[in-house]
């Protein structure tokens, strides 16, 4: 069945620091990609998404580019801020009604 | 603007009361959802809806039910509260059509405690 599968956090960083959260996925057929993040108190909201494979979705700084050849989607960003703290989600669509979250990655940023 | 509502934020509310969740959407979007977040931040899909008059089971069981009378409006109810329904409630809706990529715009959430 189709699978979401990301790093385990807490991930803590110092403010400025290089980003990368890695997602891999398992899907039949070509699945639409997303991250989703989540501030304290507050429902996700979409970060970025891409659709096709070689696409890179870019958002506030942070960016993912979807790989077919290795099923993944790392998030990046190349210098986070305190105001970045929150839980990170991947997910996958395959055209469905059913969009499979992974289990979330909480990231600490300290000032 | 996607416009996403949920009521109330927070409820605290004694074992064996009934409660209603709601949930309304102004973005006219077929597709509505209801998932239950534990504290490890993972969602369960608890219920979901293609449209008026059709609603489903998620993934996880559970004691809640749901209706869609109005596309606008999909709200959950618990007709016997307990302890173990203390979480945070999650409502959700998406388009139907590749050109939006099936994203999901989800609600601020209700956080139920049972005490």
């Amino acid at each position: 069945g189709n699978s979401v599968t990301q790093m385990e956090g807490p991930v803590t960083l110092s403010e400025e620091a290089f980003l990368t959260i890695n997602c891999t996925y398992t899907a039949t057929g070509y699945p639409s990609l997303f991250w989703y993040v989540q501030y304290p108190g507050e429902g996700l909201q979409l970060l970025l998404k891409a659709t096709k494979a070689d696409d890179k979705g870019s958002n506030k700084g942070f960016e993912a580019t979807y790989r077919k050849e290795t099923t993944s989607f790392h998030l990046e960003k190349g210098s986070v801020q305190v105001s970045d703290s929150a839980v990170y989600f991947c997910a996958l669509n395959t055209g469905g009604f059913k969009t499979i979250f992974g289990a979330g990655t909480r990231l600490f940023v300290k000032a | 603007e996607a416009d996403i509502y949920q009521t109330p934020r927070y409820l605290v509310i004694g074992t064996g009361k009934k409660i209603t969740l709601e949930c309304s959407q102004t973005m006219g979007h077929d597709k509505m959802y209801w998932y239950q977040q534990d504290p490890g931040m993972e969602l369960h899909l608890i219920h979901y809806s293609y449209g008026v008059n059709s609603t489903e089971k998620g993934d996880l069981s559970s004691e809640s039910t749901v209706s869609r009378i109005r596309t606008e409006h999909f709200p959950l109810t618990l007709e016997s509260a307990r302890p173990s329904h203390t979480s945070q409630y999650l409502c959700a809706s998406s388009e139907w059509g590749e050109g939006a990529a099936y994203t999901q715009y989800f609600g601020p959430g209700t956080r139920l405690t049972v005490l």
